[in-house]
């Protein structure tokens, strides 16, 4: 069984700049959360979504936004970059709203 | 909002020997307290997990024990290998926000 995906790995942005990631679920799951890992602030939860509405959300500014699909992929976006967005981002899957999460490998942004 | 405390932020201990990570929450309404692993460049893995109707759970070498009086628990791994190397970090959960503690970095020397 395939586990999360995340897309892409790697990327290169310029403040001012808008980007979007990519989640794919583990097939069969329904509830995709967001979480943003910096050196600094540790692992800090985004959103969740399940069944194509957003269930929870953490504190990060409006910026920061994301939606699911009717076939549980996920993206966030997060639009005028700063430096400060500079992390890794990790999506992570689960079968239902109660159950353990499974991450993906994290899609690493770096802001110049 | 829920607050997580996580302690030490590093350890060493040889191979062999017992480590232990303690972890303090804030919010009595959190019930469920997963702890993961993250080896560089990977997102976090699940090792073992504990809800709040139990005392302590066990899973070969790795255990984990949770007060809900004193809002606190703990991650003991035995006979530590030098895979055991990485970054553990415990997390309560209230509904399906996880507020993270700040990570323990463990350095099992062989």
């Amino acid at each position: 069984k395939a586990g999360v995906t995340q897309t892409p790995r790697y990327l290169i942005k310029t403040r001012g700049q808008q980007v979007t990631l990519s989640c794919s679920p583990i097939s069969g799951h329904r509830s995709v959360s967001w979480y943003q890992q910096t050196p600094g602030q540790g692992l800090q939860f985004l959103f969740e979504y399940f069944s194509e509405t957003q269930r929870n959300k953490g504190n990060f500014p409006g910026r920061f936004s994301g939606r699911q699909f009717s076939n549980s992929r996920s993206e966030m976006n997060v639009s005028t970059l700063e430096l400060g967005d500079s992390a890794l981002y990790l999506c992570a899957s689960s079968p239902d709203r109660t159950g353990e999460l499974f991450f993906g490998e994290g899609s690493r942004l770096t802001v110049l | 909002g829920e607050n997580v405390e996580q302690h030490p932020s590093t350890l060493s201990v040889q191979e062999g020997d017992s480590a232990v990570i303690k972890c303090t929450y804030s919010d009595s309404a959190s019930n469920y307290f997963p702890w993961y692993k993250q080896e560089l460049g990977k997102g976090p893995q699940l090792i073992i997990d504990i809800r709040s109707n139990v005392g302590e759970k066990k899973d070969q070498r790795i255990a984990v024990t949770l007060n809900k009086t004193a809002k606190h628990f703990s991650l003991h791994i035995t006979e530590t290998q030098p895979e055991d190397s990485a970054v553990y970090f415990c997390a309560a959960v209230r509904g399906r926000a996880l507020t993270f503690g700040s990570g323990t970095r463990l350095q099992v020397q062989p």
